[in-house]
């Protein structure tokens, strides 16, 4: 079975650090495009980052220069490092398989897990 | 950056009716690139539609999507008790992604 699971979530201060893990298991992760969306409480879906194949990255711009996508291939999970977080940038974060170069929608993703950004 | 917009925020419909859920792109955008997602509530999202018509795996024939260039529409042709949830469009180019906000579909 296909299936992605986010683990990493939790409370931190602002200006904290925070790394988040997105484990993959039916499938090779370094063979699809990955990416990171996430939802703030009662709000809407926000792509955060994606990963391409070949390693290229790139961001929303809310978070470029803070955040840091990447995976390890060894052990088929993909992270993202969190750093200067906010409060806006509480959210669910979720993992998703983007598994088709041609159409670059998401079709797997992972329950979620919780970033709460509070003093 | 192309913004989507949906409307309506919110559509109150009964079971067995028909729905049609809009997603306007402030400009022309690529219709390989527009895909629909439905999530319920404490659940993630889940892809419906991809390339604006195409169904994902195992999705109802009663989800349809269609539209070009900057109108895009999702439609269930006849609403089932499982379908009350939040609907999203999405469109990726020049290696960002954007949503709309988010149609949520209720029981009237």
């Amino acid at each position: 079975e296909v299936q992605l699971v986010a683990t990493g979530g939790g409370l931190i201060q602002p200006g904290g650090s925070l790394r988040l893990s997105c484990a993959a298991s039916g499938f090779t992760l370094s063979s699809s495009y990955m990416s990171w969306v996430r939802q703030a409480p009662g709000g809407g879906l926000e792509w955060v980052s994606i990963i391409y194949i070949g390693g290229s990255t790139y961001y929303a711009d809310s978070v470029r220069g803070r955040f840091t996508i990447s995976r390890d291939d060894s052990k088929n999970t993909l992270y993202l490092q969190m750093d200067s977080l906010r409060a806006e940038d509480t959210a669910v974060y979720y993992c998703a398989r983007v598994p088709s170069f041609f159409y670059y929608y998401m079709d797997v993703w992972g329950r979620g897990t919780t970033v709460t950004v509070s003093s | 950056e192309i913004v989507l917009t949906q409307s309506p925020d919110t559509l109150s419909l009964s079971p067995g009716e028909r729905a049609t859920l809009s997603c306007r792109a402030s400009q022309s955008v690529r219709s390989s690139y527009l895909a629909w997602y439905q999530q319920k509530p404490g659940q993630a999202p889940g892809l419906l539609i991809y390339g604006t018509s195409s169904r994902a795996s195992g999705i109802p024939e009663r989800f349809s999507g269609s539209g070009s260039g900057t109108d895009f529409t999702l439609t269930i042709s006849r609403l089932e008790p499982e379908d009350f949830a939040v609907y999203y469009c999405q469109h990726y180019g020049s290696s960002l992604y954007t949503f709309g906000q988010g149609t949520k579909l209720e029981i009237k």
